[in-house]
């Protein structure tokens, strides 16, 4: 099964510098989907960014981009010039297929980023 | 506007109730999942569904159960076989095919008193 790792349980940033949250997944699968969501105080998750592991190309969101090391199995978000409302919870997940062609998403544990001013 | 509607915010429940959570969505997709959220957790999968009429167990699928009669429409309940029902429950819906990104509604705040 699928496991998505994310190691740390607390962040903090000031405002304006870059911030780096790690994930790391294991999987046998060769091709398949990673994704980060945000979880600010309200609790809507929010897609922020998502990557494909046959594109070898990173993937970017205007400040938010991704370091992606599909043999390290490693997917990091790199948040630029950080702002006070990234502050949030932030979950990487993996999509797994499951039960004859369905799929799901697994997710880490979250990683909450502060935003210091 | 599209999207996902869950209601209500909150919900109380006395030990012994059921209590279904309602999860409206406007946006056309095939596919809808539900969620629990603990604290300090991740989510994890309770019920997800691909079709209408069609839905199948999650990761932690014991003490709830759901329906799919309405492509719209993913209400979910929590028996009272759930022995740790207060949570944070998050809908999802994902609009099938190839698309895999998974949109989610506001949640509903789950307190067993």
């Amino acid at each position: 099964a699928q496991t998505v790792t994310q190691s740390q349980p607390e962040m903090s940033v000031q405002e304006a510098e870059t911030v780096t949250l790690s994930c790391t997944y294991d999987t046998s699968e060769s091709d398949y989907y990673l994704f980060w969501y945000k979880q600010p105080p309200s609790r809507q998750m929010i897609l922020v960014i998502r990557q494909e592991a046959y594109k070898q190309q990173n993937a970017t969101e205007n400040r938010f981009s991704v370091n992606f090391q599909k043999a390290a199995k490693s997917f990091s978000l790199k948040i630029s010039d950080s702002q006070l409302g990234d502050a949030a919870m932030y979950f990487c997940a993996y999509r797994s297929e499951f039960q004859g062609g369905s799929e799901k998403l697994v997710f880490g544990k979250g990683t909450k980023l502060t935003v210091n001013p | 506007d599209g999207g996902i509607t869950q209601s209500p915010k909150y919900l109380f429940r006395k030990e012994g109730q059921n209590v279904t959570l309602s999860c409206e969505q406007n946006l056309n997709h095939d596919a809808m999942y539900w969620y629990r959220q603990d604290p300090g957790q991740g989510l994890r999968l309770i019920y997800y569904s691909q079709i209408v009429n069609d839905f199948q167990k999650g990761d932690i699928a014991e003490g709830y159960s759901v329906s799919r009669e309405k492509k719209e429409s993913f209400p979910l309940t929590v028996t009272s076989a759930q022995k740790n029902p207060t949570a944070f429950y998050l809908c999802a819906s994902r609009r099938g095919g190839g698309a895999h990104e998974q949109f989610f509604g506001p949640g509903t705040r789950l307190t067993v008193l």
